[in-house]
């Protein structure tokens, strides 16, 4: 089982620019998030999804997008990247129908906008 | 111990002794905890977890206790190994959604 698969798993990339971080999961859980981490901020919260079909936004969604057009899939596209969006991304999911949300994270995007 | 928003705390205990590390959360309506381990270049890896309904639960070698009244969580690990080496961090739920917020991680550093 691959669990959470992130690509790419680094890029460089310059200000301007678009960028897609891919997100997949084979656990069929119906919850996927999205976090940047930064050093002395901890993980903090960019965008979520309940369920297929429906996005919400976290703690700092500005400058960010997603989409969930199914159970697996939750893509994370940044329209015009900024020096700011330096950062390390993870993708995590979670089964939210059991009472518990223990996610369980990818290995991370680390993204350097220049 | 960590606290949202603020610098790493870290910590470095000898392998053998017992390590505690401390969370501090904010919202008073959380209502489940999470520990998770970060080890470097990798993703946080889910530890232990606890209800508001419970004051203590044990796993294999880690212990959480949750302390309501004054917002805090702790992590002990027994006869700490190198391989517990890494950050960790505490998250809360809050009732309402699925959202968690992180701490900011505690660097545990084991001397062999």
């Amino acid at each position: 089982i691959a669990g959470i698969t992130q690509a790419p798993t680094s890029q460089i990339l310059a200000a301007g620019r678009r960028m897609t971080l891919r997100c997949t999961q084979d656990m069929r859980h119906n919850a996927m998030y999205w976090y940047r981490q930064d050093l002395g901020l901890g993980l903090r919260l960019i965008h979520y999804s309940n369920t297929a079909g429906t996005t919400g936004k976290g703690e700092v969604p500005d400058g960010y997008s997603v989409s969930r057009a199914n159970t697996d899939d939750f893509p994370l596209t940044l329209a015009s990247a900024v020096p700011s969006q330096t950062s390390v991304y993870f993708c995590a999911s979670s089964d939210s129908s059991r009472g518990k949300n223990i996610q369980y994270f990818g290995a991370g995007t680390r993204l350097s906008v220049l | 111990g960590e606290s949202v928003g603020l610098h790493l705390p870290t910590l470095s205990v000898q392998e053998g002794d017992n390590s505690i590390i401390n969370c501090a959360y904010s919202n008073s309506a959380s209502d489940y905890f999470i520990w998770y381990k970060q080890e470097s270049g990798k993703g946080p890896q889910f530890i232990i977890d606890i209800r508001s309904n419970m004051d203590k639960r044990q796993g294999q070698r880690v212990t959480v206790l949750l302390n309501k009244t004054v917002k805090h969580l702790s992590l002990q690990i027994a006869a700490t190994q190198p391989g517990d080496s890494a950050v960790y961090f505490c998250a809360e739920n809050a009732h309402t959604g699925n959202q968690f917020y992180f701490g900011t991680g505690t660097s545990l550093t084991v001397i062999p």
